[in-house]
């Protein structure tokens, strides 16, 4: 069974960076039609979808985000990460990684990481 | 850019029905998703492609749609069924979406 945990500083200055990796264990992030996607979730609010990234390493990304985003892969270690620069305070969420079943209509994401909490603040 | 609007919360009583509703421009042809988030929890699948139910999911759980409307029906609701539910299709220019999402209370 895939499980996926984020790991990543939990305190970002403005401004700053923030990095978060994801390690996928039980199965491999190279098999199978799956996207890896990051979704973050403000405190109280609702879900926000960043963007995702295929094995190839094709990445699709929220026009909202698009300019700040960047998704990579690394098979070798079944992980795969995001970066948003030029963070402010708009940016503290939970940010979940998870996998994303590519089928021929209605993709659907599933399982979800536990999340981590990521603060934007000097 | 694509966007869904749901309720923001639906009470039900224990073993009675609920129904969350999900509207968009031609939902119902994006084949979209309902998650279930408990407090302090990950969002868990809980309806596929419009209406498929993932393994594990308890039966009670369905879902259907119309043209521009997606409904998550709990059949005989529990009180480890509370939480909130958020539906989700993908738009080609704007990527995955979100509903608002419903808070279910079981009253």
């Amino acid at each position: 069974q895939v499980q996926l945990q984020e790991s990543g500083p939990g305190l970002v200055k403005p401004s700053q960076t923030l990095s978060l990796t994801c390690t996928v264990s039980g199965g491999s992030i190279s098999s199978g039609t799956y996207y890896w996607s990051w979704i973050r979730q403000p405190a109280g609010k609702g879900l926000e979808w960043v963007g995702r990234i295929y094995t190839s390493g094709s990445t699709s990304y929220n026009p909202s985000l698009k300019s700040r985003v960047t998704i990579s892969v690394d098979t070798s270690k079944n992980q795969f990460s995001l970066r948003l620069n030029s963070v402010t305070a708009a940016d503290t969420a939970v940010y979940y990684c998870a996998r994303e079943v590519a089928a021929h209509i209605g993709n659907w994401i599933d399982p979800w990481g536990q999340g981590t909490l990521v603060t934007v603040s000097s | 850019s694509y966007e869904l609007s749901q309720p923001p919360s639906v009470s039900v009583s224990p073993g009675q029905t609920a129904s969350i509703t999900c509207s968009g421009d031609k939902l119902g042809d994006k084949y979209g998703c309902w998650y279930q988030q408990r407090p302090g929890q990950s969002p868990v699948l809980v309806i596929y492609q419009n209406s498929k139910r993932p393994s594990g999911i308890p039966e009670r759980f369905s879902g259907s749609t119309s043209e521009n409307t997606a409904t998550l029906t709990i059949s005989g609701a529990q009180a480890m069924d509370e939480a909130d539910y958020f539906c989700q299709a993908w738009d080609p220019s704007t990527g995955y979406v979100f509903g608002p999402g419903t808070k279910v209370t079981v009253l």
